[in-house]
């Protein structure tokens, strides 16, 4: 199991450009969270897909998009970059919670280093 | 919304020295975690407490939950030099269902040998 994978490592993109980022998640899960961590920071909730819809959202602008496949793979875009955008971008992977009150671990890929110029 | 503030921002200890580090939390939770960065890498999940529970223990981990304080600790006893590392408590919210994990700023941790 190669566990969450990201792609690519590191990015480097000019201000007003647009980028796409990509994950697989962890086999067997059909659930993918996007997170934004700026330096010495901690991550920031972006969005969430499951069955490839937007499930629920954090306090990001619409430039920030997303999409999620038929296999669970998902993808991050960014329109009109901003030098704040920089940071590393996590995606995590889990199993949809049954209930309110139940939980399964999302785990982490290795991050897309993004830096806008 | 809620947001776990992890206290002290920095620590700097020798090896074999226990260390400790804080976080606090302002609205219910389900369940309340602890994940470890390795120099800007991806997140390690450490351990997870639930809301009903006041301790767990994982090998070299201790963690404690006071939700009437709305606080968490976690203790690595006998620090390694591959300890060093960043340490966030993360939590999820019971009041929307959220899944969403709400992470503090982070514990960084230098453990020298």
């Amino acid at each position: 199991d190669a566990g969450v994978t990201q792609s690519p490592t590191h990015l480097i993109k000019t201000r007003g450009q647009q980028v796409t980022l990509r994950c697989s998640p962890k086999s067997g899960h059909d659930t993918v969270s996007w997170y934004q961590q700026a330096l010495g920071q901690g991550p920031q909730f972006i969005f969430q897909y499951y069955e490839e819809e937007e499930r629920q959202r954090g306090n990001f602008p619409d430039r920030f998009s997303g999409h999620q496949f038929p296999n669970y793979s998902s993808e991050l875009n960014v329109n009109a970059l901003l030098l704040g955008d920089s940071a590393l971008y996590l995606c995590a992977s889990s199993l949809a919670i049954e209930d309110l009150y139940s939980y399964n671990e999302q785990f982490f890929g290795p991050g897309t280093r993004l830096t806008v110029l | 919304s809620q947001q776990g503030e992890e206290d002290p921002q920095a620590l700097s200890i020798q090896e074999g020295e226990n260390a400790t580090m804080n976080c606090s939390y302002k609205t219910s939770i389900n369940n309340l975690q602890w994940y470890r960065q390795n120099s800007g890498r991806g997140l390690v999940h450490l351990i997870l407490i639930r809301s009903n529970e006041r301790e767990k223990h994982s090998g070299r981990l201790r963690v404690t939950l006071d939700t009437s304080k709305k606080s968490s600790s976690l203790l690595i006893t006998a620090s390694r030099a591959a300890d060093t590392a960043s340490y966030f408590c993360a939590t999820d919210g019971r009041e929307d269902g959220s899944e969403k994990l709400v992470f503090g700023k982070g514990t960084k941790l230098t453990v020298n040998p």
